[in-house]
């Protein structure tokens, strides 16, 4: 089975800091890494994935990911935010092989302060 | 294209009560699923369709039923509802992409009380 830990359910930052929302994840088979982010009375929308290759990953809107195997962690960072991310975000996994059902972990609010 | 579309947006039950959630996707996936959010628990699997004609448990599967209907639609129905089945509930399809994983996508979510 798989299981996923965000480590901060909440998150304040001001606008333009840099931020990092921790995600941690235990599996005993090979599994694809995802981060979603909800916006305010909104669904899921996918922000990006890792699934092979290089262990960093970006978005379209200056998020990025880094994959690292060794300490099993997929930790999301941003160096600058704006009003506009003020989200909660969901770090998943899925199973590689096998039914590709997805494991979300507790969500972080993100709240970004003018 | 609608993506995923929910009905209601909003329900308000009395315990003991039955609905139905609806759920319709337009992008001919295969695979199609319903999650509940509740706070500090992220999003958990009630029930999943791999394909038309299937459905399975996931996680939190008690006190719910699911019906796939058609490729399109998959429905869940509370027969008996309970205070502790207030939640957000959300559909979502996928589609087998590229690189061998499943992208799904959210329909805009449920908001149930049960009173």
């Amino acid at each position: 089975a798989q299981s996923v830990t965000q480590l901060d359910s909440q998150v304040p930052v001001f606008e333009e800091a840099p931020v990092e929302l921790r995600c941690n994840y235990s599996s005993s088979v090979s599994v694809y890494l995802f981060w979603y982010v909800q916006y305010p009375n909104q669904g899921l929308q996918l922000l990006l994935k890792y699934l092979s290759g290089s262990t960093l990953v970006e978005s379209i809107n200056g998020f990025e990911a880094e994959f690292n195997k060794s300490q099993t962690s997929f930790h999301l960072r941003k160096p600058s935010v704006h009003i506009s991310d003020t989200a909660e975000y969901f770090c998943a996994v899925s199973r590689i092989q096998g039914a590709q059902k997805l494991v979300f972990g507790q969500g972080t609010r993100l709240t970004i302060n003018p | 294209n609608a993506g995923v579309t929910q009905t209601p947006k909003f329900q308000v039950l009395k315990t003991g009560q039955s609905m139905t959630l609806q759920c319709a996707q337009d992008m001919n996936h295969n695979s199609m699923y319903w999650y509940r959010q509740d706070p500090g628990m992220g999003l958990r699997l009630i029930y999943y369709s791999a394909s038309e004609g299937t459905t399975d448990k996931g996680e939190v599967p008690n006190g719910y039923n699911v019906s796939r209907l058609n490729k399109r639609e998959f429905s869940l129905r509370l027969e008996s509802a309970a205070p502790s089945q207030t939640s957000v509930y959300f559909c979502a399809s996928s589609v087998r992409i590229a690189g061998g994983y499943n992208e799904q996508f959210f329909g805009p979510g449920t908001r149930l009380t049960v009173l």
